[in-house]
């Protein structure tokens, strides 16, 4: 199930289930999305990424859905596994502010034995 | 391996004091490089823009006389919190791109 906690919500799935993160973004103009993991203690860690002349990509056990009709993002994750267990951040890079990268709230994934 | 590294890793320091945080990009010559900053829970905020040759690009709300950025050659930035204080207390992480981020630094101001 999903909660929100102090300040980042979190996701709790079953080992070997799929995980889905969703995210909003606030700005039409960003042409391009990324999806990183932080564990605790890193920093962000590049998972994949999307142009907004997509709507769907596909990596190794990941898949990013972009819907910019609602502005959303979401993230897929499939059999997920304890190693997965980090926080989840999208980010979008905004045309009209030199291209920076403005990272979204973040959810945590919390995976149950 | 890595390709951007930070040093230190992590600092505690006495308020009002300076510290200095050192972002490299190892196998990439960065003309630019972004320093973001992450409170307990929260995400990264952008607080700069790291320029090459010139001046930093500060985001709205951070003070750029308070956190002094240079950036002195192709592979090396710095971050320097003048006279720190508590609320300065933060993980602060740099990247060369999109793809690369450093593995950020912890500071603690006693």
């Amino acid at each position: 199930g999903e909660s929100v906690g102090l300040h980042l919500p979190t996701l709790s799935v079953q080992e070997g289930d799929n995980s889905i993160i969703n995210c909003a973004y606030s700005n039409s103009a960003s042409d391009y999305f990324i999806w990183y993991k932080q564990e605790s203690g890193k920093g962000p860690q590049f998972i994949i990424d999307i142009r907004s002349n997509m709507d769907k990509r596909q990596g190794q056990r990941v898949t990013v859905l972009l819907n910019k009709t609602v502005k959303h993002l979401s993230l897929q994750i499939a059999a997920t596994q304890p190693g997965d267990s980090a926080v989840y951040f999208c980010a979008e890079r905004y045309m009209n502010r030199d291209d920076k990268i403005i990272f979204g709230k973040g959810t945590r994934l919390h995976i149950l034995p | 391996g890595a390709v951007v590294s930070q040093h230190p890793s992590w600092v505690i320091c006495k308020s009002g004091t300076s510290v200095k945080i050192e972002c490299r990009s190892l196998d990439f010559q960065a003309t630019t490089m972004f320093w973001y900053r992450q409170f307990p829970k929260q995400s990264l905020m952008l607080m700069a823009t790291s320029n090459e040759g010139s001046k930093a690009t500060y985001e709205q709300g951070v003070e750029k006389d308070k956190f002094l950025i240079n950036h002195a050659s192709l592979t090396l930035s710095t971050l320097t919190v003048t006279s720190a204080h508590p609320e300065d207390s933060s993980f602060y992480i740099c990247s060369q791109n999109e793809q690369f981020f450093g593995p950020g630094t912890r500071l603690t101001v006693l």
